[in-house]
């Protein structure tokens, strides 16, 4: 059973880089058959895909995000990790990694539990 | 950016009602289409996939069906465990999900 899990600080400061890591256990984000994404949920508002990231490195990210996001791979450590700059109240949100499968563009079937990280000076 | 929009926004049913929730694209994604299903401080559950697949180890009460820009989920019978916020996702052009329909006790 493919389980992931997000780790990193519940607390970023306006303006600066938000950084979380995911770290997949029962699986390998070397699979070539997967993606590994970022999707995120402002407190009581809906979902929002950030990106994804493929074993090899190739990325895809949301356009309305992509100048701030930076998704990378370890598959060494299996893990795959998200930054995002300059981040403002807006970006508090909970962080969810999840595994991506489809053809062209994807669907997620494993999702982490879960990390609220809050933008607050 | 395609939209997509649910409705409707919250759905008060009753144990055993048949439920349906309706998902509509800004422009076609073929069958491009996902449903969760989440439930408070959990993250989603994938149901539905590629618009009328059923995810293995999900109930047969759920299914899903459309293409182009309307579609469906459909809850057969309501069960207790089904009282959670559905969201529909596209996958045809990038990623985007509906704002959710909370599926509430009548």
């Amino acid at each position: 059973q493919v389980q992931l899990q997000e780790s990193g600080p519940g607390l970023a400061k306006p303006s600066e880089t938000l950084s979380l890591t995911c770290t997949v256990s029962g699986g390998s984000v070397s699979n070539i058959n997967y993606y590994w994404s970022w999707i995120r949920q402002p407190p009581g508002k809906g979902l929002e895909w950030i990106g994804y990231i493929y074993y090899s490195g190739n990325t895809n990210y949301n356009p309305s995000l992509k100048s701030r996001v930076t998704i990378s791979v370890d598959t060494s450590k299996n893990q795959f990790s998200l930054n995002m700059s300059s981040v403002t109240a807006a970006d508090t949100a909970v962080y969810y990694c999840a595994r991506a499968r489809g053809s062209s563009w994807y669907h997620f079937d494993y999702w982490g539990q879960g990390t609220l990280v809050t933008v607050s000076s | 950016d395609i939209q997509m929009i649910q409705s409707p926004s919250t759905l008060s049913a009753s144990v055993g009602d048949r439920v349906t929730i309706t998902c509509r694209a800004s422009q076609s994604v073929s069958t491009w289409l996902a449903w969760y299903q989440q439930k408070p401080g959990k993250a989603p559950k994938l149901l539905i996939y590629k618009a009328s697949n059923l995810e293995s180890g999900v109930p047969s009460r759920f299914s899903g069906s459309g293409s182009g820009t309307e579609f469906t989920l459909t809850i057969s019978s309501l069960q207790p465990d089904d009282f959670a916020t559905y969201y529909c996702q596209q996958y045809h052009t990038y990623l985007t999900f509906g704002q959710g329909t909370k599926v509430e006790i009548k």
